[in-house]
């Protein structure tokens, strides 16, 4: 079963709020990733990281920023958050196994933004 | 640059019979990972299967298979005999040694009883 949490599940904010969406596993991972998704939609990568210090912008231009302080750790924040931030956001992670280079992505189950 | 090319937006067929969705995928470089996931309409990415740039043997794991083929760049997905329970949106994805692991837009499948 995967270790990888984000909270919170569903967050409703106003206008111009700041907002930081949690996401940790305890697989040890050395990949974390961010990605915008509307149900159902294309997910569209916004920021990774390969490993402590290290983060990446995607291919998704994307006002939030993220740090990776710790290994299990990879927060993702938006500084004043709008409407347009209107989305579903999944944090995943991934490894190396026995022989392999990557292991498949583990997904968190989502957090569901609405901004007012 | 990575991409991934997923070309059938959404397919519908009725149970039972055979469906092949389509990957198409660009790279670089010459080590690779490719998967499928599977996102019922409950939300979660159910990993299907990875494979790796040098490990061509296609698989069969009950009623789906998978055919990559490094000449095409494909990496073909057949469900048999579908079912109604196979409904889903379906993403392909690789990565490479940029790390960046990226999905292609999707197939909605739908399978009428």
């Amino acid at each position: 079963e995967a270790d990888i949490y984000q909270t919170p599940r569903y967050l409703v904010i106003g206008t111009g709020k700041k907002i930081t969406l949690e996401c940790s596993q305890t697989m040890g991972h050395d990949k974390m990733y961010w990605y915008q998704q509307d149900p159902g939609m294309e997910l569209h990568l916004i920021h990774y990281s390969y490993g402590v210090n290290s983060t990446e912008k995607g291919d998704l231009s994307s006002e939030s920023t993220v740090s990776r302080i710790r290994t299990e750790h990879f927060p993702l924040t938006l500084e004043s958050a709008r409407p347009s931030h209107t989305s579903q956001y999944l944090c995943a992670s991934s490894g190396r196994a026995a022989g392999l280079r990557y292991t498949e992505a583990f997904f968190g189950q989502g957090t569901r933004l609405t901004v007012v | 640059a990575q991409k991934v090319t997923q070309a059938q937006t959404e397919i519908s067929v009725v149970e039972k019979e055979d469906v092949t969705l389509d990957c198409v995928y660009e790279t670089r470089d010459t080590t690779y990972y490719l998967f499928w996931y599977k996102q019922p309409p409950s939300g979660e990415l159910v990993f299907l299967i990875r494979r790796n740039s040098f490990d061509e043997q296609n698989e069969i794991s009950g009623r789906y298979s998978w055919n990559f083929q490094k000449s095409t760049s494909s990496f073909n997905f057949t469900i048999t005999a579908s079912q109604v329970v196979d409904s889903a949106v379906y993403f392909c994805a690789l990565i490479d040694p940029t790390d960046k692991l990226i999905f292609g837009t999707g197939t909605r499948l739908q399978v009428f009883p």
